[in-house]
């Protein structure tokens, strides 16, 4: 049981590039999230996908899209990366409900410099 | 927006000694949450403690929650230099939506 997974660990991109941040659970989690924490910010939530076929918008979702591809997998993406969007990222999965009521589990995440 | 804050942001102590943080919400919740974040590492979740709860224990881990003055504090006993990590209490402000988190109390535990 590999939990969740996230790859790539490192980037560094060039102001305009775009990437594609890939996450992946294995606990047949209904639930997947996208979060960045930025030094003395926390974590803010990007998107998230309550159930295979739908995604949401969270706090900080603009300059972002999401690909929920299917029950294990869910995506990210940069289109034109800018500075602001150097961060960590961290993708969460939960069982059934993006609400309080249920535990989330993190991979261990993605640290993105944009130069 | 922050619905919690955790305080104190920073807390130094030696081993032996608890560790007390706390986390103060702005609206009603349906449950709160404690994570651990070990520096560099992604959060794992610690305890979940229900709105009709006051206390809650999990071995070294005590919770408490008071509603009325919506804060919540998270007590750490006979720390250890393996505690040493930040600390983010979650919430969801109306029990509908996703969670919220703090931004953490930096817990440095010393040999």
């Amino acid at each position: 049981n590999a939990g969740v997974t996230q790859t790539p660990k490192f980037q560094v991109l060039k102001t305009g590039q775009s990437m594609t941040l890939q996450c992946a659970q294995d606990m047949n989690h209904n639930s997947m999230y996208w979060y960045r924490q930025d030094p003395g910010m926390g974590l803010r939530l990007i998107y998230y996908s309550a159930s295979e076929g739908t995604t949401d918008k969270g706090e900080v979702p603009n300059g972002y899209n999401v690909s929920r591809l299917n029950k294990r997998e869910f995506s990210l993406r940069l289109e034109s990366a800018a500075p602001s969007q150097t961060s960590v990222y961290f993708c969460a999965s939960s069982g059934f409900l993006p609400t309080s009521t249920d535990t989330q589990y993190f991979g261990p995440g993605t640290r993105l410099t944009v130069l | 927006s922050q619905q919690g804050e955790e305080d104190p942001q920073a807390l130094s102590i030696q081993e032996g000694e608890n560790a007390t943080m706390n986390c103060s919400y702005k609206t009603s919740i349906n449950n709160l949450q404690w994570y651990r974040q070990n520096s560099g590492r992604g959060l794992v979740h610690l305890i979940l403690i229900r709105s009709n709860e006051r206390e809650k224990h999990s071995g070294r881990l005590r919770v408490t929650l008071d509603t009325s003055k919506k804060s919540s504090s998270l007590l750490i006993t006979a720390s250890r230099a393996a505690d040493t990590a930040s600390y983010f209490c979650a919430t969801d402000p109306s029990g509908y939506s996703t969670l919220t988190f703090g931004k953490g109390t930096m817990l440095l535990v010393s040999p």
